[in-house]
């Protein structure tokens, strides 16, 4: 059975703090993909990596960074938290075939930065 | 550029009655299609796809969508909705190609009453 795990459920951070998000997949997939949710404006693309290593900004990597050292782990990281950044976070893995392969999420990290 | 439309951001329907999500897309090349369902507190879970073939594709928990490239859209639907359907939906297009990325709609919110 396929499993994306995120390290947290609900995070709490306060401005200016260094954010660690991260993201294991265990179905030895290539690509991966951070994503932020927020009400009415959908999921929206903040990195993914296409293989170890490798990495390109999504639609929205302001404030943002990004590390894939190993092939299973991708980290998010929030240099220095904002209020703005007070979100849903979600990671998901996908094969590396171009035949419209699915995309697995995990379950989701809340952070909210006071 | 690709982008998914999805109009309103609620639906309530009777439980029993037809449930019908409607989804347009715009993408300059021949897309691949996706629904995703979101329960509370969790991840996103594919529903269905569209990539190549039949027109109408077959999904889980009773779910069904059509890919209509002449009206470029890709309509949910669902003939007796179940309590347990409640969640919020998302459609979303990528283009063909390894490492394509996915766009998603703003998602919808689906309500059934007892």
């Amino acid at each position: 059975d396929v499993k994306v795990t995120q390290s947290s459920r609900y995070l709490v951070k306060r401005t200016g703090e260094k954010v660690f998000l991260e993201c294991v997949q265990d179905m030895d997939h290539e690509n991966m993909f951070w994503y932020r949710q927020d009400p009415g404006l959908g999921l929206r693309l903040i990195y993914f990596s296409y293989d170890v290593k490798m990495k390109e900004k999504g639609d929205i990597p302001e404030g943002y960074s990004v590390s894939r050292e190993k092939k299973e782990r991708f980290s998010l990281i929030l240099e220095s938290a904002s209020t703005n950044q007070t979100s849903m976070y979600l990671c998901a893995s996908r094969s590396y075939r171009p035949l419209g392969e699915t995309q697995y999420f995990g379950p989701g990290t809340r952070l909210l930065v006071l | 550029a690709q982008s998914v439309t999805q109009l309103g951001s609620h639906v309530s329907v009777s439980e029993g009655a037809l449930v019908l999500l409607r989804c347009n897309y715009s993408s300059s090349v021949p897309p691949y299609l996706f629904w995703y369902v979101q329960y509370p507190n969790q991840g996103l879970q594919l529903l269905l796809k569209y990539t190549t073939g039949a027109t109408l594709v077959k999904g889980i928990n009773g779910f069904e969508a059509e890919f209509k490239k002449s009206e470029t859209s890709f309509h949910l639907t669902k003939p007796s909705a179940h309590m347990s359907d409640a969640a919020e939906y998302f459609c979303a297009v990528s283009s063909t190609g390894a490492n394509s990325k996915l766009t998603f709609g703003k998602g919808i919110t689906l309500s059934v009453r007892p």
